[in-house]
C-alpha cells in the first residue's frame, strides 16, 4: 500500500490566484481530514470528511473548499490564495472514529507559499 | 476539549531510556491517551495509546497514572530516528466531532548520539 499520498510537494502561488491541493488514500478509509500547521504550533483541522459524499468543517475552515465524490480522493481547493494561508498542509484518513480502535495516518505533506 | 500539559523540549542519549511525560488532569472517563510523533519534514505518526491500563508496542510504552491524570510515554533505548516532536492528545472514544486530533506544540526530543 502507498498510504496517503499527496501531491504537489511544494508550491508557491500569488496572491488571489486558486489551487488544489490531492489527496489519495488506497486503505478504503472512510475517513479522510486536512490539517495545516503553521511554524512551531500543532497542527488545526480545517476539513474533514466521514465518507464519501459527506464533509464538514474542522476549525479553520475559510478559504478554502473541499468535496468527497470517491473514498480514495478527498481534495482541498484554496478559492483566493492569501498570505496568511502560507503553511504545510497534511491529508489524513482512518479507516473509523472509534478513539479505542483507530489511529490516523498521515500524508508527507504540501508546504504552500503565497507572496 | 480536556487540555494536555507537556514540556517544550527533552534531551536524550542514544541508546538510553526516554520518559516523556504528559498532564492531564482534565481528562474524562471516556477519554483515551493517545501519542502521535512528527519527524523533521513529515507528517504525524501514530505512536500508542491507551485508557487505563500500561501498554506496550514494537515502538513504545504507555504508563498511566492510577488517577489517569498523567501519562508517560517511555522509549526503551532511543535511537537517533527517535529524535521528533511527540504530541500527547485526548481523545473521546465517542465518535462524531471527537474523530479530529486536537494537537498542542508537543515535545521536542532531541537525541544525542
Amino acid at each position: 500500500n502507498a498510504g496517503v499520498t499527496q501531491t504537489p510537494k511544494f508550491q508557491v502561488l500569488k496572491t488571489g490566484q486558486s489551487m488544489t491541493l490531492q489527496c489519495a488514500q488506497d486503505m478504503n478509509h472512510e475517513y479522510m481530514s486536512w490539517y495545516r500547521q503553521d511554524p512551531g504550533m500543532g497542527l488545526r483541522l480545517i476539513h474533514y470528511s466521514v465518507g464519501a459524499g459527506i464533509t464538514d468543517q474542522g476549525e479553520v475552515p475559510n478559504g478554502y473548499n473541499v468535496s468527497r465524490s470517491t473514498t480514495e480522493d478527498f481534495p482541498l481547493r484554496l478559492l483566493s490564495a492569501a498570505p496568511s494561508q502560507t503553511s504545510v498542509y497534511f491529508c489524513a484518513s482512518s479507516a473509523g472514529i472509534w478513539a479505542d480502535l483507530y489511529e490516523q495516518y498521515f500524508g508527507p505533506g504540501t508546504r504552500l507559499t503565497v507572496t | 476539549d480536556a487540555k494536555t500539559t507537556q514540556p517544550n523540549s527533552m534531551e536524550s542519549n542514544e541508546e538510553e531510556p526516554v520518559h516523556l511525560p504528559c498532564n492531564h488532569s482534565t481528562i474524562s472517563g471516556t477519554d483515551y491517551i493517545h501519542w502521535y510523533r512528527q519527524l523533521p519534514s513529515q507528517g504525524p505518526e501514530y505512536v500508542i495509546h491507551g485508557l487505563t491500563s500500561n501498554v506496550n508496542n514494537r515502538m513504545a510504552s504507555l504508563a498511566i497514572a492510577e488517577d489517569r491524570k498523567s501519562s508517560t510515554l517511555i522509549l526503551h533505548r532511543a535511537t537517533l530516528r527517535d529524535a521528533a516532536v511527540y504530541y500527547c492528545i485526548l481523545r473521546d472514544r465517542g465518535g462524531g466531532s471527537n474523530y479530529k486530533l486536537t494537537f498542542g506544540k508537543g515535545t521536542l526530543l532531541t537525541v544525542n548520539p
